[in-house]
């Protein structure tokens, strides 16, 4: 089992450019996380998926972020136009909700830099 | 609102000595609590959980809902437990997210 996976590991990009980042969770996950780790500070959230549904966005910048998980395995996160700010590392995170298992299994994460 | 603080950014230790790491959290409802461990070049990881009650690593946590506190402790830090450190919530009705804090590091010296 590999795990949680991302890709790219690393992404360099100029401001206004777009960028994607792709996940594939775990097996049989069925919650997805997205998350945003600026240096320095705890990963924060910016969506969590139910299946293919988006159950909490609250956190996502809707005017250049978006986010879909199709079929409710793989997900992609879009940021168009990239800025300056948005250089941070973007972790994906899955787990299996049950009872009491709300531990998420995360991937190594790309490394973005806006220039 | 869920809101956990690590009050620490760094902390120090020699090998061979006792360490604390602590956590606090804010939360209205019954929390679930979670330390999660990111060592050099590797991906977040879960270390252990309040449910479980378990030592892992030699390192335990106990849940002060008096408190809010979530504090993580070992009685003998190795060098092996350098890493980042980062307690998380949870709430334990239905679906929901996990909030972390920002994460101490420890650095433990020989």
């Amino acid at each position: 089992e590999a795990g949680v996976v991302q890709s790219p590991r690393y992404k360099i990009i100029e401001k206004k450019q777009p960028v994607a980042f792709w996940c594939n969770p775990i097996s049989g996950h069925n919650t997805l996380y997205w998350y945003r780790q600026n240096l320095g500070q705890g990963p924060e959230l910016l969506i969590r998926y139910e299946n293919e549904e988006a159950v909490d966005d609250s956190q996502l910048p809707k005017d250049r972020f978006s986010a879909e998980r199709l079929k409710g395995v793989d997900s992609t996160l879009k940021i168009q136009p990239a800025e300056l700010g948005d250089s941070a590392v973007y972790l994906c995170a899955s787990s299996l909700e049950g009872e009491l298992s709300t531990e998420a299994f995360f991937g190594q994460g790309t490394r973005l830099t806006v220039v | 609102a869920q809101r956990v603080t690590q009050p620490e950014k760094l902390l120090s230790v020699f090998k061979g000595a006792p360490v604390e790491l602590k956590c606090n959290y804010s939360y209205s409802g019954s929390p679930e609590l979670f330390w999660y461990v990111q060592y050099s070049r590797q991906r977040l990881q879960l270390l252990l959980r309040h449910i479980s009650r378990e030592s892992i690593k030699g390192f335990t946590a106990d849940l002060n809902k008096g408190e809010t506190s979530f504090h993580l402790k070992k009685p003998f830090a190795q060098e092996e437990d350098s890493a980042m450190y980062y307690c998380a919530l949870s709430g334990n009705t239905g679906f929901q997210k996990l909030v972390f804090g920002t994460g101490t590091r420890l650095l433990v010296s020989p």
